[in-house]
């Protein structure tokens, strides 16, 4: 089962670029990394995924080392409003299935002023 | 604005009510995910449909019943509940439901939040 690791917490302050790294060290060969983003009683929300190198999109930046048991979210620029809850998400459930998401308890990312 | 309604956004039921959630997603998805939030807990799959077939059931206990009419719309049937039960519930859609490689974005609504007394 692929399971994920990521800080409990960050803080950060406006305007700083953010990185948030997830360790996911037993990742199967057809796992893909895929990061949402929850804010207080709202659902989570997609933001990107990815299976090796980096992957860039409007929101962010995914860096994927060679050996994929890590990744690495990014934000640029933070603003008060990416306060929210990341979750790293790999792969499957251990069956196989990668329409499963399985979430951990996310990193909570506080961003100051 | 994600295009996944669900109804009501607030309930209160005591244990021996009947109530049911409602979720509506209009993005023309063929897969419908229910979900469990629980304070301080991370998100718990309940059941997938994929084209209004259950295909994931997630040792839930039968107090939560589902149902998939269409592709469109998803219920969660609520009978006898424990306060245990008092969580933020969450529907979810995507475009598919695919087995291996990527997963498909899923498209959360805003839940309901459910308190048992």
């Amino acid at each position: 089962l692929a399971k994920t690791t990521q800080p409990v917490s960050m803080d950060s302050y406006e305007g700083q670029e953010v990185n948030i790294t997830c360790s996911h060290n037993n990742i199967a060969t057809n796992d893909y990394i895929t990061w949402y983003q929850q804010f207080p009683s709202q659902g989570p929300r997609f933001i990107i995924q990815g299976y090796k190198t980096k992957v860039t999109n409007e929101v962010a930046s995914l860096f994927i080392p060679a050996d994929r048991k890590s990744s690495t979210l990014s934000l640029p620029r933070v603003s008060l409003s990416d306060t929210a809850v990341y979750y790293c998400l790999v792969g499957d459930d251990g069956s196989g299935n990668t329409g499963k998401l399985i979430f951990g308890q996310g990193t909570t990312l506080q961003v100051k002023p | 604005e994600t295009g996944v309604t669900q109804t009501p956004r607030h309930l209160v039921m005591g244990m021996t009510n009947k109530k049911s959630l409602k979720c509506e997603q209009h993005l023309g998805h063929n897969a419908m995910y229910w979900y469990k939030q629980s304070a301080k807990k991370p998100l718990e799959l309940m059941f997938v449909y994929n084209f209004k077939e259950q295909t994931e059931n997630n040792s839930v206990p039968s107090r939560f019943s589902p149902e998939c009419p269409n592709s469109s719309h998803l219920f969660l049937h609520l009978h006898t509940l424990q306060p245990e039960d008092s969580a933020l519930y969450l529907c979810a859609s995507s475009q598919d439901y695919r087995l291996t490689g990527a997963s498909y974005e899923q498209y959360f609504g805003p839940g309901t939040r459910l308190t048992v007394t």
